[in-house]
């Protein structure tokens, strides 16, 4: 079945370890999307990629780091320069082109910063 | 940027009582959306909303894009003990070059009572 696969569910990482989360979809979706989810917080964008070997950045990408080097992957990489990395990442893809936010979301990754 | 306000942030219902929750905007928006997020899950759609005054149903979810574009509702009737979740509003603005920008409500955490 197509879907998107993150991965690892949960993480705990020391401080001032940079950690990598992964991200794969099987969808054919040219979009890609992290988001940072608190409690309270609703969802805010990390960094997004409309295609391949191209990514902007969202609201909050200080301290995240990505790479688009095949459609299909979108890791996110935490880096120690993160001040509060200790959160819930949601990885999301939707087809372009699309006006309409239809995002397919994957089942989360938790890092927590120890 | 754009904000959204969603409201209640939490509410407690019994079984088989109807909700409702609302986002409102001071900005318009080309597209409503509303996500359900079951505890330790990513998001999923739930409905979708393109028109201003759409009024659409999803089994027992009704949802309306607001007249003036800058406010959504969600009901649900008869609710169920798997109705308990977090509730996303999700406005998106189409910008230039056919890209779009999408923003998210904080959440209402819906519990319900057997």
């Amino acid at each position: 079945d197509g879907g998107i696969t993150q991965s690892p569910k949960y993480l705990f990482r020391k401080e001032g370890q940079n950690v990598t989360l992964s991200c794969e979809q099987n969808l054919n979706h040219d979009a890609m999307y992290w988001y940072r989810q608190d409690p309270g917080q609703g969802l805010r964008l990390i960094y997004y990629s409309q295609i391949v070997n191209d990514f902007q950045k969202g609201d909050i990408a200080e301290g995240y780091s990505v790479s688009r080097e095949k459609k299909e992957s979108f890791p996110l990489t935490v880096t120690s320069a993160q001040k509060n990395p200790t959160a819930f990442y949601l990885c999301a893809s939707s087809i372009l082109p699309t006006n309409t936010g239809e995002l397919f979301f994957g089942e989360g990754s938790r890092l927590t910063v120890l | 940027g754009q904000q959204l306000n969603q409201s209640p942030q939490s509410m407690f219902i019994q079984e088989g009582e109807d909700v409702s929750m609302n986002c409102t905007s001071s900005s318009i928006f080309n597209t409503w959306l509303w996500y359900k997020q079951d505890p330790g899950e990513g998001p999923v759609l739930l409905i979708a909303l393109y028109k201003a005054g759409e009024l659409t149903s999803n089994g027992r979810l009704t949802a309306q894009f607001g007249i003036t574009r800058k406010d959504s509702f969600l009901n649900i009737s008869a609710s169920i003990p798997s109705d308990v979740g977090i509730y996303f509003c999700a406005g998106s603005l189409l910008t230039g070059a056919g890209s779009y920008q999408l923003t998210f409500g904080k959440g209402t955490k819906l519990s319900v009572i057997p």
